[in-house]
């Protein structure tokens, strides 16, 4: 079975560019995450969907990101414009209904110059 | 809010001795609790799971961890480490609730010959 898929896998953009993150997850799961990556930071939930719907987007830094998700098998991660500190890796997880154990992509590594 | 502690960043051990990475919880109800690893230019992969019963768990490649409320900890064992389990690996806790996960810092093993 295919698991998350996420890209690009390696992004490097100029500052004050749009980026656009993709996601696919698991076939017939429920939730979706967005988690950012960083040394100084750890992992940080930034989004979160069940069945579609954005659930708590508290973690999203700013109104710079933004995150849609227009079906089950589609979600995206918006940043405009992009900053040297928006540099990250960034992933997506599914999850089945529930409360159980999160599928991560391989993740989308943003460099912003 | 729930929030994880990983108090060792760094950890070195040597090829066949046995591990112990630590993990301390902060939630008001009995927690879900995980333990995730990631290798380098990888996602988070599950290595075991605690929601209710046996306070000891098994995971997978001989990995497993004891659940002690009263000490509100995680630990993750093995006991004998083998080189490819270099690797960075994150306690987490799942809000019953909401159905977040939030990720402790993580800890970085480093496997002598």
């Amino acid at each position: 079975d295919a698991g998350v898929i996420q890209s690009p896998r390696h992004e490097v953009t100029e500052m004050g560019q749009e980026v656009t993150l993709r996601c696919k997850p698991i076939s017939g799961h429920n939730s979706l995450f967005w988690y950012r990556q960083t040394m100084m930071r750890g992992l940080e939930l930034l989004i979160y969907f069940n069945n579609n719907v954005p659930i708590d987007d508290s973690g999203m830094p700013e109104d710079r990101f933004s995150a849609k998700m227009p079906n089950a098998s589609f979600s995206t991660l918006k940043i405009q414009p992009s900053e040297p500190r928006d540099s990250a890796v960034y992933f997506c997880a599914s999850r089945p209904q529930g409360v159980g154990e999160l599928f991560f992509g391989e993740g989308s590594r943003l460099t912003v110059l | 809010a729930q929030s994880v502690t990983q108090p060792d960043i760094h950890i070195t051990v040597s090829e066949g001795a046995s591990l112990e990475l630590r993990c301390n919880y902060s939630y008001g109800a009995t927690p879900y609790l995980f333990w995730y690893v990631q290798s380098p230019g990888q996602g988070l992969q599950l290595l075991l799971k605690y929601f209710s019963g046996d306070t000891l768990v098994q995971g997978i490649k001989g990995f497993e961890a004891e659940f002690k409320r009263s000490q509100s900890s995680f630990n993750l064992r093995k006991p004998s480490v083998h080189w490819s389990d270099a690797a960075e690996y994150f306690c987490a806790v799942g809000d019953t609730n909401a159905g977040k996960s939030t990720f402790g810092d993580g800890t970085t093993l480093t496997v002598k010959p």
